[in-house]
């Protein structure tokens, strides 16, 4: 059984502290990473997408990929109130299905002002 | 990013009845889309993969005659629950993939509540 593991939660982090979110996965030939945000009762939003081991970021978002221990994070800098949200963790291990993907169950973040 | 609309965003129907979702990609051809289920405080669980003019491809414990998938043309994809039980209650999104794609793209997803 393929498994995307994270935390539940919830995460509760300080307005303007660096909320730091763990994905873990079994698949090691996994080939692609996705976070999404989803907001209560809304679909999920695409955040960051890491395809090779290392750091990438995108304004106040970093993501960390290390496929040696099969291990994602996500960095959220200056959290703000709207960051508020359940952040879901993906894995796509079909390079010939993109889009095919393994949700893990998402950690909760709650941003206190 | 690319954008794909689902239809209806809410449904309430009555059980023993049909319920028909649409998933439409509106400036990409989805060679690929999907389909997922999620349960309240779940993740998303993927139901089948449709590719575009042929059957899709479920999931196991998913049943094929009872969610009945139609990926036709490139730009939509349908999802029937046919008899439609309260269990059946659930949030079901789509996504959608092209060959130009790496990622997928989600649409607003349904709310579907069987009554």
């Amino acid at each position: 059984q393929k498994e995307v593991e994270q935390n539940s939660g919830p995460l509760s982090v300080p307005e303007g502290a660096i909320a730091s979110l763990n994905c873990t996965y079994s698949d090691r030939g996994s080939q692609s990473f996705f976070w999404y945000r989803q907001y209560s009762g809304k679909s999920p939003e695409l955040i960051m997408s890491i395809y090779s081991n290392g750091d990438k970021e995108d304004g106040r978002f970093t993501a960390q990929l290390n496929k040696a221990s099969q291990y994602v994070s996500l960095l959220i800098r200056d959290s703000q109130p709207s960051d508020s949200a359940t952040y879901l963790c993906a894995v796509n291990g079909h390079p010939d299905s993109w889009g095919k993907l393994q949700f893990g169950a998402g950690t909760q973040v709650v941003v206190t002002p | 990013g690319a954008v794909v609309s689902q239809h209806p965003s809410r449904v309430i129907c009555k059980s023993g009845t049909s319920v028909k979702i649409e998933c439409r990609s509106l400036d990409f051809q989805a060679t690929t889309m999907f389909w997922y289920r999620q349960f309240p405080k779940q993740s998303l669980m993927l139901m089948a993969t449709s590719n575009e003019g042929s059957k899709a491809t479920y999931e196991q414990g998913v049943e094929k005659d009872k969610f009945l998938i139609n990926h036709a043309s490139l730009t939509l994809s349908t999802l029937t629950v046919t008899s439609a039980h309260p269990e059946d209650s659930s949030f079901y999104i789509c996504s959608a993939s092209g060959t130009l794609n790496t990622e997928a793209f989600f649409g607003q997803g349904t709310r579907l509540t069987v009554v």
